[in-house]
């Protein structure tokens, strides 16, 4: 069984300030991890995965997430936020079969000028 | 360079109706998704396909069919379309599995059921 939590529903941040959306999951076999971003009226892109190499994975426009097996955590991260990272994020864990993935309900990032 | 394209964008059905979501991919994928993403709930799996001719059943997958025939094509078809089946539809494709794979998504099909 796999599940993922996604703490924070909304988060708000102002431009230039670090960014901070935190996920934990749960699985009962070493998981792949995934954050995807979803722009208004578009559809997901992704920013970076885990699939059991290097704990610190960095990702596009800045965005860097560290895995934490005893912490069950994979938090995104971006030192320093910008207007267009106004978005949905959502967080994967999956498996090795196809289809077999649990999105997070998402957090909305919202920045304030 | 079009990637993953959904056809229709935007219906609005009676309850009763039916219809199929069209989506193609141009990147010579095996697998292919089909998602609906409906407000706080992330977005569930209803069908896939890890190949032409394959599909399988995600996490709500009733009330849905889905079809690959061809390997760019994936479509997903609703009989009797129900009130609980608005939401916003996404396919997705991927060269391999979810699990070490990126998912390219299309932008999205929003279907209303009155």
């Amino acid at each position: 069984a796999q599940s993922v939590t996604q703490l924070d529903s909304h988060v708000s941040v102002s431009e230039g300030t670090p960014v901070l959306l935190r996920c934990n999951y749960s699985s009962s076999y070493s998981p792949s991890l995934f954050w995807y971003v979803q722009h208004p009226n578009k559809g997901l892109q992704l920013l970076l995965k885990y699939t059991s190499a290097a704990t610190l994975v960095k990702g596009i426009n800045g965005f860097e997430a560290e895995f934490k097996k005893s912490e069950t955590s994979f938090h995104l991260t971006k030192p320093s936020a910008h207007m267009s990272d106004a978005a949905e994020y959502f967080c994967v864990v999956s498996r090795a079969n196809a289809g077999k993935s649990t999105f997070g309900d998402g957090t909305t990032l919202t920045v304030k000028p | 360079n079009a990637g993953v394209t959904q056809t229709p964008k935007f219906r609005v059905l009676k309850t009763g109706q039916s219809m199929t979501l069209l989506c193609a991919q141009d990147m010579n994928h095996e697998y292919m998704y089909w998602y609906r993403q409906d407000p706080g709930m992330g977005l569930r799996l209803i069908h896939y396909s890890v190949g032409e001719g394959t599909t399988a059943k995600g996490e709500v997958p009733d009330g849905y069919n889905v079809s690959r025939l061809k390997k760019q094509n994936f479509l997903l078809g609703l009989e009797s379309a129900a009130p609980s089946q608005t939401s916003v539809y996404f396919c997705a494709s991927s060269f391999s599995g979810i699990n070490t794979g990126e998912l390219f998504f299309g932008e999205g099909s929003r279907l209303t059921v009155l």
